[in-house]
């Protein structure tokens, strides 16, 4: 496979709770992307840490936030839950943030709101 | 903003049958990667694209770059079930962002 791992593999919540997800990127890969995939749809992108700096973010509110550490780990955190966040969440990694950089992805993790 | 659209949104074939999805942009685009994602798993990488009108071949599997940048192609000779899944186009934006189509699922009929 890839090798790259996320826990958990699936998790229910209740609105407004706050949830943490976790992912663990291939050794020696720089950049982690975060993406949102709700159901029948493609994944959309929320946010990209390069050397534990967030690199980019796409159209998310700031509940949304992460972290990436040394150890080629990182985290998702998503605050005041909502219905709508209800979705298949993957981490993708690659070695750098250059173009034409291949990203590998995780095999998510399912979250659902209640 | 951007929008990537695939037709079609679906497509069932029967086992051997030839298969094509297409992504057209709004915008020109980068690089357009595309991947597969089999039912409950993730998106897997098969190939990317850079050069206008630049086409690639992996075994049944053809991809092409449209001559003005805002439109490729995947088509697949001879399906097989192990075919099955969604199809996303994928445009890499800014730093490395993937902006994904709408995705075009196949389902194989045995």
């Amino acid at each position: 496979e890839t090798g790259v791992t996320q826990s958990p593999t699936h998790l229910i919540k209740t609105r407004g709770q706050q949830v943490t997800l976790r992912c663990s990127s291939q050794s020696g890969h720089n950049t982690v992307s975060w993406y949102q995939q709700a159901l029948g749809q493609g994944p959309q992108f929320i946010f990209q840490y390069y050397r534990e700096e967030e690199n980019g973010r796409g159209n998310f509110p700031p509940r949304f936030s992460g972290l990436q550490f040394p150890n080629y780990s990182s985290e998702l955190n998503v605050n005041a839950l909502e219905l709508d966040d209800s979705a298949l969440y993957l981490c993708a990694s690659s070695p750098g943030t250059g173009p034409g950089e291949t990203q590998y992805f995780g095999p998510g993790t399912r979250l659902l709101v209640l | 903003g951007q929008q990537v659209m695939q037709i079609p949104q679906y497509q069932h074939v029967q086992e051997g049958e030839d298969f094509t999805t297409y992504c057209n942009s709004s915008t020109t685009l980068s690089n357009i990667q595309w991947y597969k994602q089999r039912p409950g798993g993730h998106p897997v990488f098969l190939i990317q694209l850079v050069k206008s009108g630049e086409v690639k071949k992996q075994k049944r599997l053809t991809f092409q770059f449209g001559e003005a940048k805002k439109n490729s192609s995947l088509h697949i000779t001879a399906t097989q079930t192990t075919d099955v899944g969604t199809y996303f186009c994928a445009d890499q934006t800014g730093a490395n962002n993937l902006f994904f189509g709408t995705g075009t699922r196949l389902t194989v009929i045995p």
